[in-house]
């Protein structure tokens, strides 16, 4: 079964500063990997995927994420964070058929003035 | 379009009372799902629908029922809640790189059921 590891529970950013977020997985094969976003009180917005192809990804708000297949890792990076960006930070993983993603346990993100 | 549409976004029970949470989605996704969310733990899958007319366990099922209703409409049932499951509930359907088939692709959110189990 597949697991996702966020090592960091809390980090806190100035604002203006760049951001890299860590994720590391674990899946046989080659994974589909996103990056959701919460707010507080809201649902899930998705920021980013990789299904395959260039292991670079754009996503939304100005996020890029790298998977690394030696490192099992897909860190998600933004060079200038804004105080709008303050949320709940999510990666997951899909193993590849219709049973559902497996998330890690998030990274809160602070933004400091 | 609407998205995926939960309802109700709160609801308070008394332990051992039953309620339906209810999901629905307009994209014409095959495949739908139900998670909850509590602090520290991420999202974590209960039960889950490939495709109309089946419906499979996730990660944490024990205490919870679903029906697949029709193609748009997946439901929750906790027939006796307990405090345990006092949660987050997030409905999600899924987008797939296939057409028609299982669902390997995007999954997108409702703006979940706070539920709190007395």
């Amino acid at each position: 079964a597949q697991s996702v590891t966020q090592p960091d529970i809390h980090i806190t950013v100035s604002e203006g500063a760049s951001l890299e977020l860590r994720c590391n997985y674990s899946y046989g094969a080659t994974p589909y990997l996103f990056w959701y976003v919460q707010s507080p009180g809201q649902g899930l917005q998705l920021l980013l995927k990789y299904f395959s192809g260039d292991t670079l990804v754009q996503g939304i708000k100005g996020f890029e994420a790298e998977f690394k297949r030696s490192q099992s890792s897909f860190n998600l990076r933004k060079p200038s964070v804004h105080w709008s960006d303050a949320a709940e930070y999510f990666c997951a993983v899909l193993g590849g058929g219709a049973d559902g993603l497996t998330f890690g346990k998030g990274t809160h993100l602070i933004i400091q003035p | 379009n609407a998205g995926v549409t939960q309802t109700p976004k709160f609801q308070v029970l008394k332990t051992g009372q039953s309620m339906t949470l209810q999901c629905a989605q307009d994209m014409n996704h095959n495949s739908m799902y139900w998670y909850r969310q509590d602090p520290g733990m991420g999202l974590r899958l209960i039960y889950y629908s490939a495709s109309e007319g089946t419906t499979d366990k996730g990660e944490v099922p024990n205490g919870y029922n679903v029906s697949r209703l029709n193609k748009r409409e997946f439901s929750l049932r906790l027939e006796s809640a307990a405090p345990s499951q006092t949660s987050v509930y997030f409905c999600a359907s899924t987008e797939s790189l296939i057409a028609g088939g299982p669902g390997v692709g995007i999954q997108y959110f409702g703006a979940g059921t706070r539920l709190s189990v007395l």
